[in-house]
């Protein structure tokens, strides 16, 4: 039984571009929240879904944005990347209660 | 509020015990987690307890939890240095929602 998943584990974007990040929730778990951890901080809260539709927000901007298909994977899109998204961003999965992580992708924005 | 707060730094020698420490804010809080994260690598859950348990103990690991003064503990058995690493502690809030403290970077030296 596989875990969470994310891909890709690292991407190199330029400012002003736009990124797409992937994750496969753990087997049977309906709920995918979205987390950004930069370098020497704990990470932080960006969104989450449930039932394809995001259910909760943290406080980042609308320049993040995400999706959550029927089979409960989800996407995370960044628009308009400035330098300070760069992070390592964190997918976690649960259902009724403790949450997985997945390894995380690592976003350097130059 | 939504803080959560843990000391930035410990030294440990290897074979004592180490402790780590963390508080929060919400008294709404469902689960309390341990997270251990090595150098450019995701996040682990070590262990995590209930909020109408006292104590939980796994091995190595005991947590102790007031939740009077909202006070959260990690105690590690024998520190090894493959403990060397950040460990964050995280508020589950309803809706699966984790707020994570600054982390605290555990050495263990020989």
């Amino acid at each position: 039984d596989a875990g969470v998943t994310q891909s890709p584990t690292h991407l190199i974007k330029t400012r002003g571009q736009q990124v797409t990040l992937r994750c496969s929730p753990k087997s049977g778990h309906d709920t995918v929240s979205w987390y950004q951890q930069a370098l020497g901080q704990g990470p932080q809260f960006i969104f989450q879904y449930y039932e394809e539709e995001e259910r909760q927000r943290g406080n980042f901007p609308d320049r993040f944005s995400g999706h959550q298909f029927p089979n409960y994977s989800s996407e995370l899109n960044v628009n308009a990347l400035l330098l300070g998204d760069s992070a390592l961003y964190l997918c976690a999965s649960s259902f009724e209660g403790v949450s997985g992580f997945g390894p995380g992708t690592r976003l350097t924005v130059l | 509020g939504e803080d959560v707060e843990q000391s930035l730094f410990l030294s440990v020698r290897e074979g004592d015990s180490s402790v780590i420490n963390c508080t929060y804010t919400d008294s709404s809080s469902t689960y309390l987690y341990w997270y251990k994260q090595e150098p450019g690598a995701g996040l682990q859950l070590l262990t995590y307890i209930f909020s109408n348990m006292d104590m939980k103990q796994d091995q190595r690991l005991t947590v102790l939890l007031n939740k009077k003064d909202k006070h959260l503990s990690l105690r590690i058995a024998d520190t090894q240095t493959g403990d060397s690493a950040i460990y964050f502690c995280a508020d589950h809030r309803n809706t699966d929602k984790l707020i994570f403290g600054t982390g605290t970077r555990l050495q263990v030296f020989p």
